[in-house]
C-alpha cells in the first residue's frame, strides 16, 4: 500500500533562514507527488508537483522539490523563508486509478520574527 | 476558470443530528470528487470519491455517506452524528491534469 511519512511534526526556523521539509514516500510503480499547503481554518493549495521528466521541480511562493527516486524522497526547500510562509505543509502521492491521493502527517512550519 | 465551493463553512450540531454538506464545482464537467477529514492536529483522511453521477466509492466504513446527484455536486451526509464526526471536511475535484484541487472546507463541531 501507498505511505507517505513526514519525519518532522513541527519546525522553526528564523525569517530568512533557508527551509527544508522532509518527505518520504512509499509506492510501487512511478509516483505522482505533491506539496501542498494549508492555512489555519483554509483548503490546501497546490504548492508544486511532480509527475516526470526534470526531478527539479518549481512551485509556487519561491518553493521547490526534488525527486530522489534512490531515497524514495521528494524535500520541499525555500532559500530564503518569509513570515508569510508560517503554515502547515503536506505531502502526498497519487495512488490508484482514480489517483486518489496518500498524504503525509504534515509539519506544522513556525516563523521567528 | 474552474472554482470549487463547500457549505456550511462551519456547523455545530448536536450528537445523533442528521448531517448533509455540500460542495459544488464551477468551470469543469465530469470531474472526480472527492471528500476528506481532517481531525484536529492530523493529516487528510480520504472518505469517499467519485468518478462519476451516482458512482460512490468509499475508503473506510464509518458513520458517514455520500451522494453525487449531479455532475459537479458532491454531498456528504450522516444520520446520525457521533461525537467522533467531528473535525474539518474538505471536498477536491479533479480532472484530466491528475491534480486534486480543494474547497475551503467545513468545520463541523458535534456537541
Amino acid at each position: 500500500a501507498q505511505s507517505v511519512t513526514q519525519p518532522d511534526i513541527h519546525i522553526t526556523v528564523s525569517e530568512g533562514a533557508s527551509l527544508e521539509l522532509r518527505c518520504n514516500y512509499s509506492y510501487g510503480a512511478t509516483p505522482y507527488l505533491f506539496w501542498y499547503v494549508q492555512s489555519p481554518g483554509q483548503g490546501l493549495q497546490l504548492l508544486l508537483k511532480y509527475f516526470s521528466g526534470d526531478t527539479l521541480v518549481q512551485g509556487i511562493k519561491g518553493f521547490e522539490a526534488e525527486f530522489k527516486r534512490s531515497q524514495s524522497s521528494f524535500n520541499l526547500r525555500k532559500p530564503s523563508v518569509h513570515w508569510s510562509d508560517a503554515a502547515e505543509y503536506f505531502c502526498a502521492v497519487g495512488a490508484g486509478g482514480a489517483q486518489k491521493l496518500v498524504f503525509g502527517q504534515g509539519t506544522r512550519l513556525t516563523i521567528n520574527p | 476558470s474552474q472554482t470549487i465551493h463547500q457549505w456550511p463553512a462551519t456547523l455545530v450540531q448536536p450528537v445523533g443530528s442528521p448531517l448533509s454538506l455540500e460542495c459544488t464545482v464551477e468551470g469543469t464537467s465530469n470531474p472526480n470528487l472527492y471528500w476528506y477529514r481532517q481531525a484536529a492536529g492530523r493529516g487528510l483522511q480520504l472518505l469517499f470519491y467519485s468518478v462519476g453521477i451516482g458512482q460512490i466509492s468509499s475508503e473506510v466504513p464509518q458513520n458517514l455517506s455520500a451522494s453525487r446527484p449531479q455532475d459537479r455536486q458532491f454531498i456528504l451526509s450522516s444520520k446520525k452524528l457521533l461525537l467522533s464526526d467531528s473535525g474539518f471536511y474538505l471536498c477536491a475535484w479533479k480532472h484530466s491534469q491528475e491534480t486534486q484541487y480543494f474547497g475551503p472546507g467545513t468545520r463541523l463541531l458535534v456537541l
